[in-house]
Formats: C-alpha cells, structure tokens, sequence
C-alpha cells in the first residue's frame, strides 16, 4: 500500500526558530513536491526535487530551503520561522504511474 | 501560464442525487488531469487520473471526463452518500512539466 508520511501532524513553533519538516515515501518514488494550503489561496508548490540532491523552486520559495539526501526522504526548512508561514503544510510524490500522492499533512502555527 | 478553475466553489445536494463537479483549464496542452479528494484537516486522496490521450476513467460510483480541446472535465459522482462530503480538486499537469497545477476546490455536502 502506498504511503507517504510526514513527522508532525501539528506544531507550535517560535518566530525565528529554524523548522524542520520531514516527508517519507516508501514507493521508490523520483519526485517529491511540498505544498502550502492556506484558506482562499489553495494549494501553492514551494520547492520540489525530481531526484536525489536535485531540487528546483516552485512559486512561493522565499524563506523555505529543502533537502534530499536519501531518495525516499525529502525535508522542508524554515530557516527562520515568521507568523506568515503558519499554514497546513502537504508533502506528495510521484512515480512512473503519474498518480500523485499526498501525506496527512503537517499543521504549523508560528507564535 | 495555466490556470484552473473550478466552479461552484460550494455545492450542497440531498443524499441519492446524481452530481456532477466541473473543472476548466485555459491551455490544452497538457500531459494529465487528476482529480482528488480532501477531507477537513487531512492530505489529498487521488480519485482518478485520466492522461491526455484518454476521454474518461471510472471508479465505483465516479467517472472523470476529458475534452482537452474545449479545456474541460467534469467529475461525475452517482448516488451521492453523506460520506462523499469533501472537497474535490482537479490538478493538471503541463506537457513537460514535472508540478502539476492545482484549482481551488469545489467543497460538496451531501445532506442525510
């Protein structure tokens, strides 16, 4: 069964603190995308990585880093955490089927 | 650029009604059209995937049509259940590329 996890289903974090998020898949997938979801706004890419060590933007790469060391691995970074980057935060990948899948989602409020 | 649009942004309908969801996208050229399922709080569960090439795609009680050429499919859903309250988005992906665009959502209630 396909499954794509990711480490937090909600966190509290403080403005300017550096943010981990991590992103599992054990389907042997090359592409790995984060997403942002925010009321009225839907689903924005920040960055995506199309194979190890590879990554390029999506539209809304300000303030995030990613890293993918491992193929099934793919890790988002807030390098100083704002209040605007409060949002749900969705992890997918993607495989040869082109059948996308997402995780449960990460929920992540900066005070 | 692509753009995708899904209208209505709600819909409500008494449980047992037929419905259809629609979804447009202003350039044709593209590589697929998925259609997801989220529930409140919760990730996105793909429903179906039609490629280019293909005008339709069935699952259970849902069925995804594709008109490239007018930019339009609609999801299809019979018999509606309380259980099929969600919200339904479609994504496109573009001829070459690797990120798909996402619409906004149709968020369904199907009342008991």
């Amino acid at each position: 069964d396909v499954k794509v996890t990711q480490s937090s289903r909600y966190l509290v974090k403080r403005t300017g603190e550096k943010v981990f998020l991590e992103c599992v898949q054990d389907m042997d997938h090359e592409n790995m995308f984060w997403y942002r979801q925010d009321p009225g706004l839907g689903l924005r890419l920040i960055y995506f990585s199309y194979d190890v060590k590879m990554k390029e933007k999506g539209d809304i790469p300000e303030g995030y880093s990613v890293s993918r060391e491992k193929k099934e691995r793919f890790s988002l970074i807030l390098e100083s955490a704002s209040t605007n980057q409060t949002s749900m935060y969705l992890c997918a990948s993607r495989g040869n089927t082109d059948t996308q899948y997402f995780g449960p989602g990460t929920r992540l409020t900066v005070l | 650029k692509q753009e995708v649009t899904q209208i209505p942004a709600a819909l409500s309908v008494p449980e047992g009604e037929n419905l259809v969801l629609n979804c447009s996208f202003t350039d044709s050229a593209i590589y697929n059209l998925q259609w997801f399922r989220q529930d409140p709080g919760k990730g996105l569960t793909s429903l179906l995937l039609i490629q280019s090439s293909q005008r339709e795609q069935t699952s259970g009680r849902l069925n995804a049509s594709l008109d490239k050429s007018s930019g339009r499919s609609t999801l299809y859903i019979a018999a509606s259940q309380p259980g099929d309250s969600a919200t339904y988005l479609c994504a496109v992906r573009q001829g070459s590329a690797r990120q798909l665009t996402f619409g906004s959502g149709t968020q369904l209630t199907v009342l008991p």
